[in-house]
């Protein structure tokens, strides 16, 4: 069982209003991870971050913002959320690197399904 | 360019019924091949990760292969149950980095009916 945690699980919003999606996890990980996943579609990582005061932009544009002030924290914030905001966003974290993967092991908390009316 | 290709995108079986999924990449130079359940709504969950070395690894009833020659990995689910209705997804990461980059199939949606 995965010790990483998101909230809110679900949220409604209207145009133009900031939200903050909540990541924590308790397994003192280094490297952490911010995924949109819409239905149908893989996932796509928008933010990654290697540890305290490190955050790189991901593959997918996204006009999120994200911080790392605390091990066990990685909030994603949308200063204005839009319609095409919409979707679900996955944090995870991963462990070190071991003889198997060099990313080592990949945990997945549970989602934040936005949706932005 | 590098990319994960699942097949098929969705697949219905009854209940004790075995079935095989598939999943294709081009990724080079690979590290290692994962497949993961995600149930609908909730985070992905690991099943399995395999080096180029490996050929075959199981986890109860699911187990994968890997033809690193070929770049082709299968998950075979043996009397399914009702519970391994979900989504299961292939990702496979390079070496090319230190982070090891990780590319994602689109995931094949398995229903499994009583």
């Amino acid at each position: 069982e995965a010790d990483i945690y998101q909230t809110p699980r679900y949220l409604v919003i209207g145009t133009g209003k900031k939200i903050t999606l909540e990541c924590s996890q308790t397994m003192g990980h280094d490297k952490m991870y911010w995924y949109q996943q819409d239905p149908g579609m893989e996932l796509h990582l928008i933010h990654y971050s290697y540890g305290v005061n490190s955050t790189e932009k991901g593959d997918l544009s996204s006009e999120s913002t994200v911080s790392r002030i605390r091990t066990e924290h990685f909030p994603l914030t949308l200063e204005s959320a839009r319609p095409s905001h919409t979707s679900q966003y996955l944090c995870a974290s991963s462990d070190p690197p071991n003889r198997i993967a060099n990313t080592g092991e990949l945990f997945f908390g549970e989602g934040s399904r936005l949706t932005v009316l | 360019k590098n990319q994960v290709e699942q097949s098929p995108q969705s697949l219905i079986i009854l209940e004790g019924k075995n079935c095989t999924l598939q999943c294709n990449y081009t990724v080079s130079p690979f590290s290692n091949l994962r497949w993961y359940k995600q149930d609908t709504g909730r985070g992905p969950v690991s099943l399995t990760i395999m080096t180029f070395s490996e050929n075959t690894k199981s986890n109860g009833r699911y187990t994968a292969t890997l033809d690193a020659d070929t770049k082709q990995s299968s998950l075979h689910i043996t009397a399914s149950q009702l519970s391994d209705s979900a989504s299961y997804i292939c990702v496979v990461s390079d070496r090319g980095s230190t982070l090891g980059r990780l590319y994602f199939g689109r995931g094949t949606q398995l229903t499994v009916w009583p």
